[in-house]
């Protein structure tokens, strides 16, 4: 069956620091790869999308990479800050179209 | 732009009540989705309309749910009869795209059935 993974365990670093969060899934052929943000009691924010035959893509201090080899995606927030302590979604699309899947989220936490 | 707008913000009704959760979408978006978000299933896609038109309602959990969209400015879920397993944060989306393109996310409404 379609599987998303993301690290089920929350990611707690140190202000400064990079964070990387991961996406695994399995059984699909995304044609793309959304990342989205959301904070508590609140809906997500949409954050970067990439697309299958993208390897990487960067919006300011946020990098998503793309490996449909590997089945993974990496998304990556340097230069951490407390700010940016949220719960990070991601979301796979499939190639015929299709439902936007969304995986668990991962929890961070930036401490200062 | 106000954003996407969910009314109410909290519900809490009586099993076997009948619930309609409300979506005003971003002007000039096209496409409108539901969603329900709950810590064990996390969230999940109940029904997407483009252009008013629902496409894919294969995530309506079961005859006690159902959506509209009479115009493009207005949409509403309903779930009649309520149960306690529909107890959940519900999210309105809407896009100006298919599902490749970025979802603008209403603020949720928390539903609460005992």
């Amino acid at each position: 069956s379609q599987k998303i993974e993301q690290n089920s365990e929350a990611l707690n670093i140190q202000e400064g620091k990079t964070a990387t969060l991961t996406c695994n899934y399995t059984n699909y052929s995304p044609a793309y790869l959304q990342w989205y943000r959301q904070d508590p009691g609140r809906g997500p924010v949409f954050l970067l999308l990439i697309r299958e035959n993208e390897k990487e893509k960067r919006k300011e201090r946020l990098k998503v990479t793309f490996d449909t080899t590997l089945k993974q995606s990496l998304f990556h927030i340097t230069a951490s800050q407390p700010a940016d302590s949220a719960t990070y979604l991601c979301a796979l699309v499939g190639n015929q179209g299709g439902k936007l899947i969304f995986g668990q989220g991962t929890e961070l936490s930036v401490k200062p | 732009d106000a954003g996407v707008i969910q009314s109410p913000r909290h519900e809490v009704t009586e099993m076997g009540q009948e619930v309609t959760l409300r979506c005003k979408p971003i002007s000039g978006h096209n496409s409108l989705f539901w969603y329900r978000q709950t810590m064990m299933r996390g969230l999940e896609l109940l029904i997407y309309f483009n252009n008013n038109v629902p496409i894919d309602d294969s995530g309506m959990p079961e005859d006690r749910f159902s959506a509209k969209m009479p115009n493009a400015s207005f949409s509403t879920l309903k779930i009649q009869p309520s149960e306690p397993r529909d107890s959940a944060v519900y999210f309105c989306a809407s896009g100006d795209g298919t599902f490749s393109y970025e979802q603008y996310f209403g603020p949720g409404t928390r539903l609460t059935v005992t």
